[in-house]
């Protein structure tokens, strides 16, 4: 089965640092999105950002951005200027609804 | 907040019986994925409706099924209930322009129902 791994279960950052977030992926179609999600302790899912497979730059929003590497089938998140809020789980996902088993991520004031 | 609302947040049911839970979608969406997350995993798909047809189904049982409503809400069922499926259920509302083949759109999720099965 193609499936979605999320290698940290766990991570920790100190506030107004930076930290990256890995996962890899299988699949065999061409064209795909690429999701990270946040999920709070509120539980409510919010996209952090999206990448498609055919745009070569890799996707910004703000202070998250990600280091895709298609022949590596590889998306990493990386979270510049962490801030307390940034505290959660975050999920990678592809868009045929494969989730990742998730990185729980502490910010240490 | 993503507009997308299900009902109950919570529910305990014991071993056999059925469980019905609902979600209301983001205005506009006409697409509503489920979802299973187990303690400690990542959300597992069950299925997909568009425009009230089965779009998509993931590894699930028979004994898990769905609808969706002409406004779009939409419902899951689960029959004949096991300890397994005790886990937080989500819904994820998106708009979108295709009938065939996975969804590429931003999904909206809502906060879920945690289901306990005794």
């Amino acid at each position: 089965a193609q499936t979605v791994t999320q290698s940290q279960p766990e991570m920790s950052v100190q506030e107004a640092e930076t930290v990256t977030l890995s996962c890899t992926y299988d699949t065999s179609e061409s064209d795909y999105y690429l999701f990270w999600y946040k999920q709070p302790p509120s539980r409510q899912m919010i996209l952090v950002i999206r990448q498609e497979a055919y745009k070569q730059q890799n996707a910004t929003e703000n202070r998250f951005s990600v280091n895709f590497q298609k022949a590596a089938k590889s998306f990493s998140l990386k979270i510049s200027d962490s801030q307390l809020g940034d505290a959660a789980m975050y999920f990678c996902a592809h868009n045929d609804m494969r989730f990742g088993a998730g990185t729980r991520l502490t910010v240490k004031p | 907040e993503t507009g997308v609302t299900q009902s109950p947040t919570h529910l305990i049911k014991t071993r056999g019986q059925q469980v019905t839970l609902r979600c209301s979608s983001q205005s506009g969406h006409n697409t509503v994925s489920w979802y299973q997350q187990a303690l400690g995993q990542g959300p597992q798909f069950i299925f997909q409706y568009y425009r009230e047809e089965e779009n998509g189904r993931g590894n699930f049982p028979p004994r898990f099924s769905g609808l969706q409503f002409p406004n779009y809400s939409s419902e899951l069922n689960v029959n004949a209930l096991e300890l397994d499926d005790s886990a937080l259920y989500l819904c994820a509302s998106s708009s979108s322009t295709i009938h065939r083949g996975p969804a590429k759109n931003i999904q909206y999720f809502g906060a879920g129902t945690r289901l306990s099965v005794l």
